[in-house]
């Protein structure tokens, strides 16, 4: 019931494509729902995240889809570019539980975005 | 910008040793953590510390686990007798305040540990 499930692993995307990757979860305490970019070498950087009062959130070209019934969530990339190359990682944590930094993430997603 | 910093970047230890990670966690940031990641898979989370305690561990983080401050700078994880299993990237992170109130968390680049 911990886990948060990713898929797809791996995503290759045209230069202007849009790029979505998927999420669900099963914990209904889940409350934060944050999506961190990683590129090779270095830590997990937050890009954006949403908490459960909205359905939508958008930040530039990024935006998080939610869908609390379903108890999924997606990250959106449009007009992705070749920088946009690196491994996303969504996550969950119950913030209203009192956990602090207990974020619990994916498998991550691979995506390319070729030129 | 500032940053999160570990070292080493990398650390070579045989099976039984005793390894320390050190992260420098962003300076005005009062809460601290370690997670880990194994090679190819889900980042994980060890544990959580402030105003000088764990606030919150993981199941991976058992007795052969230690976290500790000990001055106002640095932020270190102890492992007594390494597994080949402890294998990973370790990554340090802090934050402002806890995760309410949209304090994100800042992660370091890591620390591979390599167990032979």
């Amino acid at each position: 019931q911990q886990q948060v499930k990713q898929s797809p692993q791996s995503l290759i995307v045209q230069k202007g494509g849009i790029s979505i990757i998927n999420c669900a979860y099963e914990n209904t305490a889940f409350d934060y729902f944050p999506w961190y970019q990683q590129f090779p070498g270095k830590g997990p950087a937050l890009l954006i995240a949403i908490r459960p009062d909205v359905s939508e959130k958008k930040e530039g070209r990024f935006t998080i889809s939610f869908n609390k019934s379903a108890k999924q969530f997606s990250l959106h990339i449009m007009d992705s570019q070749p920088g946009d190359s690196a491994t996303y990682f969504c996550a969950a944590s119950d913030l209203y539980g009192g956990s602090q930094g207990n974020l619990i993430f994916g498998k991550g997603t691979k995506l390319s975005v070729k030129p | 910008e500032p940053e999160v910093t570990q070292t080493p970047s990398h650390q070579v230890t045989q099976m039984g040793q005793e390894v320390i990670l050190r992260c420098v966690p962003i300076s005005n940031h009062l809460y601290f953590y370690w997670y880990r990641q194994i090679l190819g898979q889900k980042v994980e989370f060890l544990v959580s510390f402030y105003n000088n305690e764990i606030s919150e561990k993981s199941e991976i983080f058992d007795d052969q686990f230690s976290v500790e401050r000990p001055d106002g700078s640095n932020f270190t994880l102890k492992i007594r007798s390494t597994k080949l299993e402890d294998s990973a990237m370790y990554f340090c992170a802090s934050s402002e305040r806890g995760q309410e109130g949209n304090s994100p968390l800042h992660f370091g680049n890591g620390t591979r540990l390599t167990v032979t």
